[in-house]
């Protein structure tokens, strides 16, 4: 069965603290494994999407990495605006429906 | 432009009203999603359109009715809605669906639905 496990659950980080988030997978072949942000309240916001093992992306503070089994989310230096819920989805190699497996998320949390 | 709309933003029913959600992208995508999300949990997809015909129903009540009239446009029409489905309803478009993908999906800010 397809199933996606991120970790921590929550994370508390001091401003300018970095740390990463986990966020590992088994599925039966990937075709694409997607990081999204999602603010309280609203819609999940678009981040990276990975498709092979080894590759890597960036945007501003965030770096997305991607091996067989997992996927990690590097903050570097963190804001107290990159206060939000980090969620990681996969997309079967069988799967031709478009349908996601998502993960429970991290809450992360910037103290200034 | 990655931009999904939905209104309303806020919507309060009682359990015998009707009711339709829309969602409206202009990025020429040919998949849309509808999801439901409580809080603390992830999106739960519920139906998947491809090409203005349903493609998935993932076994949601018939309280709850989709309906794509063009291919920029997503209702969800409801009726007879219990309390346990409020909650924050997504949706989202990709550019479409199928074996060459994967293509990222964009969501809407979403609707958050009160059932008293």
């Amino acid at each position: 069965e397809d199933q996606v496990t991120q970790s921590p659950e929550a994370l508390r980080l001091q401003e300018g603290e970095s740390s990463s988030l986990n966020c590992s997978y088994t599925v039966s072949g990937l075709r694409g494994l997607f990081w999204y942000r999602q603010d309280p309240g609203k819609g999940p916001e678009f981040l990276f999407t990975l498709y092979s093992a080894g590759e890597e992306k960036e945007k501003e503070r965030l770096k997305a990495t991607l091996t067989k089994k997992e996927s990690f989310l590097h903050i570097t230096a963190p804001k107290p605006e990159d206060s939000a819920t980090y969620l990681c989805a996969v997309q079967s190699g069988s799967s031709n429906t478009g349908k996601l497996i998502f993960g429970q998320g991290t809450t992360l949390q910037v103290k200034p | 432009d990655t931009e999904v709309t939905q209104t309303p933003k806020h919507l309060v029913m009682g359990m015998t009203n009707k009711k339709s959600l829309k969602c409206e992208q202009h990025m020429g995508h040919r998949a849309m999603y509808w999801y439901k999300q409580k809080a603390k949990k992830p999106p739960e997809l519920m139906f998947v359109y491809s090409y203005e015909k349903l493609s998935i129903n993932e076994s949601v009540p018939s309280r709850f009715s989709p309906e794509c009239p063009n291919s920029s446009l997503l209702n969800l029409h409801l009726h007879a809605l219990q309390p346990e489905d409020s909650a924050l309803y997504l949706c989202a478009s990709s550019q479409k669906i199928g074996l060459a993908g994967p293509y990222e999906q964009y969501f809407g800010p979403g609707t958050r639905l009160t059932v008293t």
